[in-house]
């Protein structure tokens, strides 16, 4: 399956500032990525996708002022969270889609963002 | 709207016993669905990949089926083990956006 690195696995950030988030794909070219947001003991929530090239498109609901996603190569993924507030504080994974016959997802490893 | 529930929300079980978490979806217009494991504070790794065509699938002591018509899909695991101790997350692939439940919690006793 796809290999997919996702740094920094944690952060602590004082309020008001902006914190990057990096999703490479270590060993398949993925047009599209996507981010998803996981707040304690509740699933997974799709935030954006990721076009390479092109603009994110952003879940409803989901300010993309604020969370700012660019996706400059085939390999890199970036979700900055801008003037972050503490209730930012969440896990952010990514996730790349491999498609073949059938489309399988693989996901980073997290990264767990906390505001303070 | 693609709506996925997962019951039970937590499961306790002593070790050897089987397992049995289920997933249920409201709209059976799918292409897949996958099982994940997630330990605390981690990202998600694959477990099983079932295709909307497909009945079941089986890895080791991993085994899920899927019933598209009923909006149902189970996984089993046998023989637990301590180390099975995760959240077990199901995700549908509709229109090419995932879906998740919120996951079984599993927590297996030596």
């Amino acid at each position: 399956g796809a290999v997919v690195s996702q740094h920094p696995s944690w952060v602590i950030c004082k309020s008001g500032t902006s914190v990057k988030i990096e999703c490479r794909s270590l060993d398949f070219q993925a047009t599209t990525m996507f981010w998803y947001r996981q707040f304690p003991k509740q699933s997974l929530m799709l935030m954006a996708t990721s076009n390479e090239g092109s603009k994110a498109t952003y879940e409803q609901g989901v300010e993309k002022d604020k969370f700012l996603i660019n996706h400059a190569s085939l390999t890199l993924s970036t979700l900055t969270v801008t003037s972050a507030h503490p209730e930012d504080s969440s896990f952010y994974i990514c996730s790349v889609q491999y498609s073949g016959a059938f489309t399988e997802a693989f996901f980073g490893q997290g990264t767990r963002l906390t505001v303070v | 709207k693609q709506e996925v529930t997962q019951i039970p929300a937590a499961l306790s079980v002593p070790e050897g016993e089987n397992l049995v978490l289920n997933c249920s979806f409201t709209d059976s217009a799918i292409y897949n669905l996958q099982w994940f494991r997630q330990d605390p504070g981690k990202g998600l790794t694959s477990l099983l990949l079932i295709q909307s065509s497909q009945r079941e699938q089986t890895s080791g002591r991993l085994n899920a089926s899927l019933d598209k018509s009923s909006g149902r899909s189970t996984l089993y695991i046998a023989a637990s083990q301590p180390g099975d101790s995760a959240t077990y997350l199901c995700a549908v692939d509709s229109w090419g956006k995932f879906q998740f439940g919120a996951g079984t919690q599993v927590v297996v006793t030596p």
